[in-house]
């Protein structure tokens, strides 16, 4: 257990509809990271929160949206989907201060859609 | 713009040997890099880093080498164990207050018995 949580581990939906994706972040982790991998590529950057508040923002779709709570978990919401949205979504958190660089990922969020 | 890459999708290799998985980068402003690794089903977890001052960094196993003037780093295992069979992902930090991470594709390494 990486002591970050994403739930739920595997979702099947149609397209058109809405999903909202949810993370934990580890605890004393006040950044929350979203990435996506799809089929034959890496990590794609989302978009960051850093103690509530949006830091900064990649590749993500309009359709697509995040937010940051105020006792720290996340949510991904991703709306009108299409075939292409199928994916695994990571969540990773971290101090995000210091020296101290690295994520911890959650064991991600796989997404089909039908 | 894929600003950290790694050419070599997979890569096999007999137990024992020496496993060298590389990765390059064209942001001349990464100043750390890390090395994460990923079994199925699970997510990515840290392996190892190196700061842009360094040029080697060991643990275990694992040696990750730095050479900027190429902006190239590899990561390598020696010696390979079949419980090293995973997804190995490359990442790079910018300068500063950044801390987000740009990741490779990854390269897949099965170590055969």
């Amino acid at each position: 257990d990486s002591g970050v949580t994403q739930t739920p581990k595997h979702l099947i939906t149609a397209t058109g509809q809405r999903v909202t994706l949810r993370c934990s972040p580890r605890s004393g982790d006040l950044s929350v990271y979203w990435y996506q991998q799809s089929l034959d590529q890496g990590l794609q950057f989302l978009i960051q929160y850093y103690n509530g508040e949006e830091r900064a923002k990649g590749n993500i779709l309009e359709r697509f949206s995040a937010q940051q709570f105020p006792d720290l978990h996340s949510e991904l919401n991703l709306s009108s989907l299409e075939l292409g949205d199928s994916a695994l979504y990571f969540c990773a958190s971290s101090v995000d201060s210091g020296t101290s660089y690295g994520y911890t990922f959650g064991s991600g969020t796989r997404l089909t859609v039908v | 713009d894929q600003q950290v890459k790694q050419n070599s999708p997979s890569l096999s290799v007999q137990e024992g040997r020496i496993s060298i998985l590389n990765c390059d980068y064209t942001n001349s402003m990464f100043d750390y890099f890390l090395w994460y690794k990923k079994y199925p089903a699970e997510g990515p977890t840290f392996l190892i880093s190196i700061s842009s001052i360094k040029d080697k960094n060991e643990d275990g196993r694992f040696t990750v080498f730095l050479n900027k003037s190429a902006k190239h780093l590899s990561l390598h295992i020696v010696p390979s164990q079949p419980g090293d069979s995973a997804v190995y992902f490359c990442a790079a930090k910018s300068g500063g207050s950044n801390y987000k991470l740009t990741f490779g594709k990854g390269t897949l390494l099965t170590v055969n018995p």
